[in-house]
């Protein structure tokens, strides 16, 4: 099974910070790579597809990048609704695998 | 819009069995592979099973393999999870899950129900 490994798993950041979450995988899952966030309560909400194309809807301060094994999600100013829990997901193979999750709060 | 409703959680005993089910609409659900994918309570987000548009092709996560039963009935726009033999940690909030598009790569998610919860316990 390809092993999806976040980090950091949590960070604090304020309003208007730029905040960039890693995502290793630990075999080749070429561009095959999403990124989902998950407020409390809720179900999660996809973001980026295929590494760095952005969902319809999804404001443009998130963005992703990154192929093979090594991904980035990038917010470039956070805002007050950012602040979530974030997973990365791989599809290149069966099984499907997340990533453990970066909680981004409130500094 | 797309919609998926969940239902059929509930408590049961190790051991038990339970069925949930996925009601779908908004798009041709036919037309869709599908997916469950569960959260443990203040976990992450664990995949369970997944099914094609058509149901030929099929496939779970090891975690489940052999108790869990994965299906769906075009003709009614459902989706379904038949659980047996259930264990503790099975539990879980289980997602009803759609792929983004028709035939794009399986496993890319779009569309998220809200959730049903299984409870395991005695």
């Amino acid at each position: 099974d390809i092993q999806m490994t976040q980090s950091p798993s949590s960070l604090s950041a304020s309003v208007g910070d730029r905040v960039t979450i890693t995502c290793r995988a630990s075999q080749d899952v070429s561009n095959w790579l999403a990124w989902y966030q998950q407020k409390p309560g809720e179900a999660p909400k996809s973001l980026i597809y295929v590494a760095s194309r952005l969902q319809s809807g999804v404001p443009s301060r998130f963005s992703g990048s990154g192929s093979g094994t090594h991904f980035t999600l990038t917010i470039s100013s956070l805002q007050r609704e950012d602040f979530a829990t974030y997973y990365c997901q791989q599809y290149n193979t069966f099984p499907l695998t997340f990533g453990g999750g970066t909680k981004v709060e409130i500094k | 819009e797309v919609q998926l409703v969940e239902s059929g959680g509930g408590l049961v005993k190790p051991g038990g069995s339970l069925r949930l089910s996925c009601a779908a609409s908004g798009f041709t659900f036919s037309d869709y592979s599908m997916s469950w994918v569960r959260q443990a309570p203040g976990k992450g987000l664990e995949w369970v099973s997944f099914i094609s548009g058509s149901g030929d092709y099929i496939t779970y996560a090891d975690s489940v393999k052999g108790r869990f039963t994965i299906s769906r009935d075009n003709a009614q726009n459902s989706l379904y999870l038949q659980m047996n033999s259930l264990r503790a940690e099975d539990t879980a909030v289980y997602y009803c899950v759609r792929d983004r598009i028709r035939s794009g790569r399986y496993g890319e998610f779009l569309n998220w129900g809200q959730g049903t919860l299984v409870t395991v316990s005695s």
